[in-house]
């Protein structure tokens, strides 16, 4: 079976300073990998998405950047945080048909002070 | 913009009423529709997916799809507190990236 792991579960960092998560999926090879961010109270939005290794694709203008090292490893970071990219971050996978659901992993609680 | 419309609510039932919760899409060309539970503090987790015009039905969840419409909807039967959480509407709209509904709460009160 496919599980998908985040790391860390929680961050605190202060303003400025730089960040890395890191996802990596396990059960599965060469799947849909996607970075989302929840707002307090608000809903999902979607950060970066990849259909294959070193191939992202940006959905918003942000300090934010992703890579993808390996087939099944989706890294997020930033060279300089700010107050506003305090969140929920979540990775998600899913299969190469338009058809198929995605599964998320735990995420990462980030707040930037 | 290709938007998921949803009622945040909160929706309130009695333990053991029906749930219903709504959700509109703006894409016809919209596929595949989804929904997604959320506890606070959790991700989202899977619980029904339905591509085609109609109803699809497993264990107490009942999800309904109006293409004409562009409505899809989910029943929850004989609901439980422990259905109380955020529910996501979700909808793969062209290629591989889904838009999420900003999710409507659900109380279930025992």
């Amino acid at each position: 079976s496919q599980t998908i792991h985040q790391w860390p579960a929680t961050l605190v960092q202060p303003v400025g300073s730089p960040l890395s998560l890191e996802c990596t999926v396990e059960g599965t090879s060469n799947p849909n990998l996607y970075w989302y961010r929840q707002a307090a109270g608000r809903g999902l939005q979607l950060l970066f998405y990849s259909v294959g290794i070193g191939q992202i694709s940006s959905e918003v203008p942000q300090n934010l950047s992703a890579s993808r090292p390996q087939d099944r490893q989706f890294i997020l970071s930033s060279k300089k945080l700010l107050l506003s990219d305090s969140g929920f971050y979540l990775c998600a996978w899913g299969g190469q048909s338009s058809y198929n659901e995605q599964f998320f992993g735990p995420g990462t609680r980030l707040t930037v002070l | 913009q290709k938007e998921v419309e949803q009622n945040s609510g909160p929706l309130s039932v009695p333990e053991g009423a029906i749930a219903s919760l709504n959700c509109t899409y703006s894409d016809r060309g919209s596929q595949s529709f989804f929904w997604y539970r959320q506890y606070s503090g959790k991700s989202p987790e899977l619980i029904m997916f339905i591509y085609s015009n109609g109803d699809k039905e497993d264990g107490r969840f009942t999800a309904q799809l109006n293409k004409a419409s562009q409505y899809v909807s989910l029943l929850i039967r004989d609901s439980q507190p422990s259905d109380s959480a955020t529910y996501l509407c979700a909808v793969i709209s062209g290629g591989f990236k889904t838009i999420f509904g900003a999710g409507t709460r659900l109380f279930v009160k025992a």
